[in-house]
């Protein structure tokens, strides 16, 4: 099985970077995902990183280290569209994702 | 129609109840899935089809029963079902585990109430 964990919630400025971390213990691992999700919407794609390193998406960067089962979204020039919750997820060697209990993120003016 | 829709958006339902959720894809894809996701929570994997064929029932109660009768459709059919189900029902589409990133795409979800 997988074990997830991020932060609860985080509040940042607009203008302002904030960095999301995600740890896992997986028992096998097949990629990790950052999903974003509105109040009341549906969770969207954010991500993907199956290799160490940074990729980097715009405004977004996720960067992941296998070896310390761990991974990081970047958000920078936050926008009030960004207050959202984040999602970590863990794909497995069947290509399941287990999915963390999301960051709820806050931007204030 | 595009993406994932999912009807209805809301639903209350009885514990006497029998209601169904629908999930419709227009991606093209051949996996859809069933998650549970409950306030500070992490979604829960529920069911995988596959082509049509199911190749996971994580564990669910039998109160709960998917159907999949194409790889465009997949629905939820609920039947005396407990006030601790109430929760957001998310479906999910995405291609075989052979093209690439594979990413999962969701529909809006059902807000599920049982009174």
């Amino acid at each position: 099985g997988q074990n997830i964990d991020q932060p609860t919630e985080m509040t940042a400025t607009e203008g302002a970077i904030v960095q999301i971390n995600c740890t896992y213990q997986t028992s096998g691992f097949n990629g990790l995902f950052w999903y974003q999700q509105h109040a009341g919407e549906a969770p969207t794609f954010l991500s993907y990183n199956v290799l160490d390193g940074l990729e980097e998406k715009g405004r977004f960067s996720s960067f992941l280290s296998r070896s310390k089962g761990y991974s990081y979204l970047l958000l920078k020039e936050l926008q009030m569209k960004d207050s959202a919750s984040y999602l970590c997820a863990v794909r497995d060697e069947d290509y399941k994702l287990s999915f963390g209990a999301g960051t709820t993120v806050t931007v204030r003016a | 129609e595009t993406g994932v829709t999912q009807t209805p958006r809301h639903l209350v339902m009885g514990m006497t109840n029998k209601k169904s959720l629908k999930c419709e894809q227009h991606l093209g894809h051949n996996a859809m899935y069933w998650y549970k996701q409950s306030a500070k929570k992490p979604l829960e994997l529920m069911f995988v089809y596959n082509f049509k064929e199911q190749t996971e029932n994580n564990s669910v109660p039998s109160r709960f029963s998917p159907e999949c009768p194409n790889s465009s459709h997949l629905f939820l059919h609920l039947h005396t079902l407990q006030p601790e189900d109430s929760a957001l029902y998310l479906c999910a589409s995405s291609h075989g585990p052979d093209r690439g990133v594979n990413e999962q795409f969701f529909g809006p979800g059902t807000r599920l109430t049982v009174l």
